[in-house]
Formats: C-alpha cells, sequence, structure tokens
C-alpha cells in the first residue's frame, strides 16, 4: 500500500534550519511529484513547493524562495524539505503529499512533521 | 484580497444537505479552473475529495461518497462543494485549492459542525 512516512517532529532555534524527510513506498517514487505543505496549530493549509522525484526539478511558493530547497534522494525513495532561516512564524505541521505531474490531487498524505522554532 | 475566500464556519443539521463555497478573487474567473477539495479531520492530514471543472470534466477521490459533489456558481464566481444526506463524521474542516500564477493556493477552510 502507498505510504509517506515523514521524519519526527524537530525543535529548533531562531535562525537555524531544519530539513524534514518524506520515505514513499507502494508505488514508483518517480512517477508522482512530492508536496509539501505547512498548517500552523489552527491555522489553515499553506502549499510550501513541490518537486519531481523524477527530474529534481523544483517549484517554490514566492513566500519561501530563496529559504527553502527540497531534494530527493532516489535510491532510498525519500524526499526531503530543507527550511533555513527559521523564525518564530515557521512553527507548524509540515506534510508532504503526492500528486501526480501537472495535477492537483494530492492522493497520498504523510503522517506531518512538527517543527517547533523557539529560543 | 485573498485569492480564495471561503466562509470560516457553517452549522447543519443531520440529514441535511450543507453547500460550502469557495469564492475567487475579482478578476480571476472560476470557469477556467480546476478546483479541489480537501476534508480534514483534527490531527490527521487532509483528504482528497474531488476536482470540478465542469459537469464534463470532474473527478471523484477514491473511496468518497458520492453525497459529495462539486460545482461552480459562476454569477458569484465561487466554485461549491455540496455535501448532500449529512452526517456526524462529515464533521470537520474543509479546503479548496486551485493552481494559480505557478503555486497551489489554499481558501482558508470552513470548519462544518453537525448539530
Amino acid at each position: 500500500q502507498v505510504q509517506l512516512v515523514q521524519s519526527g517532529a524537530e525543535v529548533k532555534k531562531p535562525g537555524a534550519s531544519v530539513k524534514v524527510s518524506c520515505k514513499a513506498s507502494g508505488y514508483t517514487f518517480t512517477s508522482y511529484d512530492i508536496n509539501w505543505v505547512r498548517q500552523a496549530t489552527g491555522q489553515g493549509l499553506e502549499w510550501v513547493g513541490w518537486m519531481s522525484p523524477n527530474s529534481g526539478n523544483t517549484g517554490y511558493a514566492q513566500k519561501f524562495q530563496g529559504r527553502v530547497t527540497m531534494t530527493r534522494d532516489t535510491s532510498i525513495n525519500t524526499a526531503y524539505m530543507e527550511l533555513s532561516s527559521l523564525r518564530s512564524e515557521d512553527t507548524a505541521v509540515y506534510y508532504c503529499a503526492r500528486n501526480i505531474p501537472s495535477g492537483g490531487t494530492f492522493d497520498y498524505w504523510g503522517q506531518g512533521t512538527l517543527v517547533t522554532v523557539s529560543s | 484580497q485573498a485569492v480564495l475566500t471561503q466562509p470560516s464556519s457553517l452549522s447543519a443539521s443531520p440529514g441535511a444537505s450543507a453547500s460550502l463555497t469557495c469564492t475567487l478573487r475579482s478578476g480571476i474567473n472560476v470557469g477556467t479552473y480546476n478546483i479541489y477539495w480537501y476534508q480534514q479531520k483534527p490531527g490527521s492530514p487532509p483528504q482528497y475529495l474531488l476536482r470540478y471543472k465542469s459537469d464534463s470534466d470532474k473527478q471523484q477521490g477514491s473511496g468518497v461518497p458520492s453525497r459529495f459533489s462539486g460545482s461552480k456558481d459562476g454569477s458569484a464566481n465561487a466554485g461549491i462543494l455540496l455535501i448532500s444526506g449529512l452526517q456526524s463524521e462529515d464533521e470537520a474542516d474543509y479546503y479548496c485549492m486551485i493552481w494559480h500564477n505557478s503555486a497551489w493556493v489554499f481558501g482558508g477552510g470552513t470548519k462544518l459542525t453537525v448539530l
């Protein structure tokens, strides 16, 4: 069965970086894009960006340009999202989700990773 | 003004129907967009419900009951998620989403209460 399993919760200080992983199984990793979506406590969903595991191409929300980097390791079917220059407003649950290239059907989601930014 | 605007909350009775709206910002024509709908329950990631562009171009999520359906109101420039025969398990947050200016954009979400 399709699964996206994310790395565990992180606590970081302001100005630091965090790297969250998303390990895919149950399907051909390079056939679907991986998107990252975040959600602050009690707030709505916010799209961070996407990555093609096949080509390595990426696209980031303007808000995160220059601070986010999405990569992958196809040998272990894992996608990564690194967010730098963290601030308290980045405290949120970060989800990975797969979709058919160029489609908005995010049909499988990871369980979420809580990133807490606090001094 | 936000790209997508959803009412923050909606209440409806079991067995009734609920119509959740997703209004596109002026200047963005709902007719040209696929509108995606997601349901999220507390403590869980969102779940894909359906995609709607037109009656001839739509997709239901795998395993999603047919009582969830999509439509558009061109005069209001809005996408609509209709849930008929409301059940207590439908109580959740609902988000719409579109692809706009090379980015996925979510609405702010509607909290649906079934009481």
